[in-house]
């Protein structure tokens, strides 16, 4: 089975500029989650969504949007480009909103690392 | 804000050499987990504890959640080259009809053969 797939892997955008980030969760799970994560800090939460719906936002400005599709793939998209943006964009899927298996957590994707100049 | 501090920032050891890795909050989480993250890759799950004081063992590497479940260690024994990367904890919040994770600032370790 194919892992979490994210694409692109690479993007360099200008300042200003928008941008959208795609992510295919693991076959069958149906909450993706979004975390940025800038070089040498761990990631920080930017949406949660399950069945299509935003379950959580974490503390970004409302430049961020995301939303989830019906097979439960995912977009991030960011409006307004700032230097700041430049960072690894995380996907991570999760079998369900309340999977509590044995080892539950998060299945993340590569990443797309975004550079903004 | 939640905020999750690791200590050490930065570990370089020798191979065969035993290391712990902490993790501190001032938060109560529902769970707490821990990843490890090579370079131009995403995190991948070591371990999950619940339970208040648990103790899970992955081959030489020991976890522990607090008793009072703010606070994790990871304690790696005769660390190996391949041990390198980057570890995070991340802390489980719940909120009403949702949840989110909290992740830690990263250890990075180096093991030098």
């Amino acid at each position: 089975d194919a892992g979490v797939t994210q694409s692109p892997t690479h993007l360099i955008k200008t300042r200003g500029q928008q941008v959208t980030l795609r992510c295919s969760p693991i076959s069958g799970h149906k909450s993706v989650s979004w975390y940025q994560q800038v070089l040498g800090q761990g990631p920080q939460f930017i949406f949660q969504y399950y069945e299509k719906e935003e379950r959580g936002r974490g503390n970004f400005p409302d430049r961020f949007s995301a939303r989830q599709f019906p097979n439960y793939s995912s977009e991030l998209n960011v409006n307004a480009l700032l230097l700041g943006d430049s960072a690894l964009y995380l996907c991570a899927s999760s079998l369900d909103l309340w999977d509590r298996g044995p080892n539950y957590g998060y299945t993340f994707g590569s990443g797309t690392r975004l550079t903004v100049v | 804000t939640q905020l999750l501090e690791q200590s050490p920032q930065f570990l370089s050891i020798q191979e065969g050499e035993n290391l712990t890795v902490y993790c501190n909050s001032s938060s109560v989480f529902s769970s707490l987990q821990w990843y490890r993250q090579e370079p131009g890759e995403g995190p991948v799950l070591l371990v999950t504890v619940v339970t208040g004081g648990e103790v899970k063992k992955l081959k030489r590497l020991t976890f522990q959640f607090g008793d009072a479940r703010k606070d994790s260690s990871l304690h790696i024994t005769a660390a190996q080259p391949g041990d390198t990367g980057l570890y995070l904890c991340a802390g489980e919040l719940e909120f009403t009809g949702t949840y989110k994770y909290i992740f830690g600032t990263g250890t990075r370790l180096k093991v030098l053969a």
